[in-house]
């Protein structure tokens, strides 16, 4: 049991390249969320998906898009990556999207030059 | 909007002395209140979760207390240990789905 994976773990892009990055849970939850951590600033959430087939914008979702591929797999995508960007970024997963404990996985951090 | 802040921002204590941490938040409509821990380079590891009908969780030596009139929640380390080194992040739940971290309290416990 892997809990929550993401990769890649390092990824370093150049302003106005794209990329994607991968998260998949094996706990069979319903609900997936993508932050980023950044200092002074904390985690901040990015997108959600309450259950497979939806999503919702979060607090930043400005240059990001998401895909809720199926019921273990959530992605983000960076379609033209900013230095703003340059975060580490977390996935999680939750049994509900509500009142109960999410689930994070190792991160990834993104430098982007 | 919810806002989460956790005082210290930074603690350093020698080991085997009890300490809390301190969370406060802004909105007391909360559905619940997560605790995580952080190792440098790491992702979170949760510690407790308290739903808003409960006053406190227990877990070994951790003690999380929440008082949603106040805005307050309290982790509580017993004995602490070189191992409990690390980032505290205390989080909580509002409507629409939202977690809201506060900034984390950095620890370090000496040998």
């Amino acid at each position: 049991n892997a809990g929550v994976t993401q990769t890649p773990k390092f990824q370093v892009l150049k302003t106005g390249q794209s990329m994607t990055l991968q998260c998949a849970q094996d706990m069979n939850h319903n609900s997936m969320y993508w932050y980023r951590q950044d200092p002074g600033m904390g985690l901040r959430l990015i997108y959600y998906s309450a259950s497979e087939g939806t999503t919702d914008k979060g607090e930043v979702p400005n240059g990001y898009n998401v895909s809720r591929l199926n019921k273990r797999e959530f992605s983000l995508r960076l379609e033209s990556a900013a230095p703003s960007q340059t975060s580490v970024y977390f996935c999680a997963s939750s049994e509900a999207p509500v009142g109960v404990e999410q689930y994070f996985g190792p991160g990834t951090r993104l430098t982007v030059t | 909007k919810q806002e989460v802040t956790q005082i210290p921002a930074a603690l350093s204590v020698p080991e085997g002395e009890n300490l809390v941490l301190n969370c406060s938040f802004t909105d007391s409509a909360i559905y619940n209140l997560q605790w995580f821990r952080q190792d440098p380079g790491k992702g979170l590891t949760s510690l407790l979760l308290i739903q808003s009908s409960q006053r406190e969780q227990t877990s070994g030596r951790l003690n999380a207390s929440l008082d949603k009139s106040s805005g307050r929640s309290t982790l509580y380390i017993a004995a602490s240990q070189p191992g409990d080194s690390a980032t505290y992040l205390c989080a909580v739940y509002n409507a629409g789905n939202m977690l809201t971290f506060g900034g984390g309290t950095r620890l370090m416990v000496k040998p």
